[in-house]
């Protein structure tokens, strides 16, 4: 069946230092792919998305491009923010039905 | 725009007895998740409705678990009996759908439960 695997965190990183968190998935088929991100005490919001191969999805900074040769979809962010700790979870969707997601990442940024 | 709604945001319960969780969609969206989140772990998806009816059920535990959503709006998650595996974040989401296309899902803030 469909899978997402993400790297394992916890990710620690200072203030303007560079993202990459990995994803990587199994889908027949051409999958939709998300970031999505979880806030301390909040909901699940979606980050970003990618519904084709080659798409770039991105928003506030992140950006990640849908790559259909190595089946992956990693998330980068050129300059990190103390408000950019959350957990990030990759997920993809067929035909926008269930979402499939990956364990999630912690990011902690430092000041 | 309001958005999905959910209730109660915590419970507390032992083991063995039942619980209920509530969840009111955005207005207009069609199709309605309820996602089971163990800690440390990503979301997995219980039941997915759309309207009244059931898309998929799956990866529901039907021995304990059911849901409903009687006028294709509202919905009730229901756990009966409780065990302690059950322990979990319940999320409830909506999306929007326009002739074939089901559009993003937003999330509701989720309900915390715990079984001792």
């Amino acid at each position: 069946g469909d899978s997402v695997t993400q790297m394992e965190g916890p990710v620690t990183l200072s203030e303007e230092a560079f993202l990459t968190i990995n994803c990587t998935y199994t889908a027949t088929g051409y999958p939709s792919l998300f970031w999505y991100v979880q806030y301390p005490g909040e909901g699940l919001q979606l980050l970003l998305k990618a519904t084709k191969a080659d798409d770039k999805g991105s928003n506030k900074g992140f950006e990640a491009t849908y790559r259909k040769e190595t089946t992956s979809f990693h998330l980068e962010k050129g300059s990190v923010q103390v408000s950019d700790s959350a957990v990030y979870f990759c997920a993809l969707s067929r035909y926008g039905n269930k979402l499939v997601f990956g364990a999630g990442t912690i990011l902690r940024v430092k000041s | 725009e309001a958005g999905v709604a959910q209730s109660p945001r915590y419970k507390i319960i032992e083991k063995r007895q039942s619980v209920a969780f509530w969840c009111n969609p955005i207005s207009g969206h069609a199709t309605l998740y309820w996602y089971q989140q163990i800690l440390g772990q990503g979301p997995k998806l219980l039941i997915q409705f759309q309207n009244n009816g059931v898309v998929d059920d799956s990866q529901l535990p039907k021995d304990r678990f059911s849901a409903e959503r009687l006028k294709g709006v509202d919905s009730t998650l229901k756990i009966q009996p409780a065990k302690l595996e059950d322990s979990a974040v319940y999320l409830c989401a909506s999306s929007l759908v326009k002739g074939l296309t089901i559009y993003e899902q937003y999330f509701g803030p989720g309900t915390r439960l715990t079984v001792t």
